[in-house]
């Protein structure tokens, strides 16, 4: 399919254990953004790349959480030492052009449980 | 900073019934605002966007939403649900670089 694509659909760790979130955005979409969705709320900005560039990581919630997309494609969200707090659904999304009128769409999650 | 606020965290309705899922957001000089619907266990499913022109915007599956500047606020409205609406229910508005989300409406349809 020509959507975005997340992997691992789910995700069990320990608490303390470093996790790996891949996302590949649509070809050609130049924007890539991560959001954490925890139960039952609506989705957080997390961070955006603009191509391969980190422009805004305003809303990691601590420096554990690190992101990249070293050749402005594929984008990884890493998350080290991990507490239960991290339990949460996260959504990768693409848009074609770095402008707010641009829609954004999103991958299917993943759902990340720390026991 | 935006914000937006969703003022009903679920909905129940009858099939076939109209609903309005309601939307209110912080002002700004120039605003874009979306709807997302989430089906469980998926992903956000653009439905409609207001750029700017026309305050009645139609988006897919039947849904269409106004843009009232004076109330801030980007209404959702169905004439006529299904089922197959039953869903969570988004309001965002842009800001900058990122989106901004509401908490959700849950929308139930019953039969």
């Amino acid at each position: 399919g020509a959507g975005v694509s997340q992997s691992p659909r789910y995700k069990v760790a320990k608490r303390g254990q470093d996790v790996a979130l891949r996302c590949d955005p649509i070809s050609g979409h130049v924007s890539l953004f991560w959001y954490q969705q925890a139960l039952g709320q609506g989705p957080e900005f997390l961070t955006y790349f603009q191509n391969e560039a980190q422009l805004d990581k305003s809303g990691l919630p601590s420096d554990r959480f690190f992101a990249e997309r070293p050749e402005g494609s594929v984008s990884t969200l890493k998350i080290q030492r991990t507490q239960q707090e991290d339990s949460a659904v996260y959504l990768c999304a693409s848009s074609l052009e770095p402008l707010g009128n641009q829609p954004q769409h999103f991958g299917d999650g993943t759902r990340l449980s720390i026991l | 900073a935006q914000s937006v606020t969703q003022l009903d965290s679920q909905v129940p309705v009858f099939e076939e019934a109209p609903v309005e899922l309601r939307c209110n957001y912080s002002s700004s000089v120039s605003v874009y605002l979306f709807w997302y619907v989430q089906y469980p266990n998926q992903g956000l499913q653009l439905l409609l966007k207001y750029l700017s022109g026309s305050t009645l915007v139609k988006g897919i599956n039947g849904f269409e939403a106004e843009f009232n500047k004076s109330q801030t606020s980007f209404h959702l409205r169905k004439p006529s649900v299904h089922i197959s609406d039953t869903a969570e229910y988004f309001c965002a508005v842009s800001d900058t670089d990122k989106l901004i989300f509401g908490t959700g409406t849950r929308l139930q349809v019953f039969p």
